[in-house]
């Protein structure tokens, strides 16, 4: 079955760490570029940051920038997203989700997205 | 930072109407739109991408239209399984953003 299975999140305190991860199955995960994009219960979605294929292309949000690290092994089919310094305002559900590469064009939508996995922040 | 401003809000509509939603950018992003829709506890389903084209499996009463500023999402018979909130995102530039959404409800 093709699918994407986050795992990782929970309840930290403010100032802490979390590493969330992202399992790919069902097909070539080295042929797709990766992105976290994350939603605020009961609010929108909000792009965080994405890795091409190769991880030759890595972009952050602002808001997440110098505080989050985005990789990805694709010898283990999986994404991860090193959260640091978390604040309350990045509770959210984290979603990965892929997007068909076909070498350097990378056309940046995503055609199949994780169940989630919910991060909170609070002290 | 482009800004997608989706509207309605909320679409109130009973099955076999037809929706019509709305997508504005705040600078042009071309034909690089993409549409999801959102079901209540899951994850986003891409129906429209680059403005006009289906995503695989979504049927052909979704369309999708425009360019440049002014994008349409259009279901032309809402089925129920259509009721959803459904997003626009663009591709143009980084950061990638999303519009606030619109919530297709059963009249």
């Amino acid at each position: 079955e093709v699918q994407l299975v986050e795992s990782g999140g929970g309840l930290v305190k403010p100032g802490g760490s979390l590493r969330l991860s992202c399992a790919a199955s069902g097909f070539t995960f080295s042929s797709y570029s990766m992105t976290w994009v994350r939603q605020t219960p009961g609010k929108g979605l909000e792009w965080v940051s994405s890795i091409s294929s190769s991880s030759r292309y890595i972009y952050y949000a602002d808001s997440v920038k110098g505080r989050f690290t985005i990789s990805r092994d694709n010898a283990k089919n999986s994404l991860y997203l090193q959260m640091n310094s978390l604040r309350a305002e990045d509770t959210a559900v984290y979603y990965c989700a892929r997007t068909p590469t076909y070498g350097d064009f990378i056309p940046w939508y995503f055609d199949l997205w994780g169940r989630g996995t919910l991060v909170t922040v609070s002290s | 930072e482009i800004v997608l401003t989706q509207s309605p809000g909320t679409l109130s509509l009973s099955p076999g109407e037809r929706a019509t939603l709305s997508c504005r950018a705040s600078q042009s992003v071309t034909s690089y739109l993409a549409w999801y829709q959102q079901k209540p506890g899951q994850a986003p389903r891409l129906v429209i991408y680059d403005a006009s084209n289906r995503a695989t499996g979504i049927p052909a009463r979704f369309s999708g239209s425009g360019s440049g500023t002014d994008f349409t999402l259009t279901i032309s018979s809402l089925e129920p399984e259509d009721f959803a909130v459904y997003y626009c995102q663009h591709r143009s530039n980084w950061p990638l953003t999303f519009g606030g959404g619109t919530k297709v409800e059963i009249k």
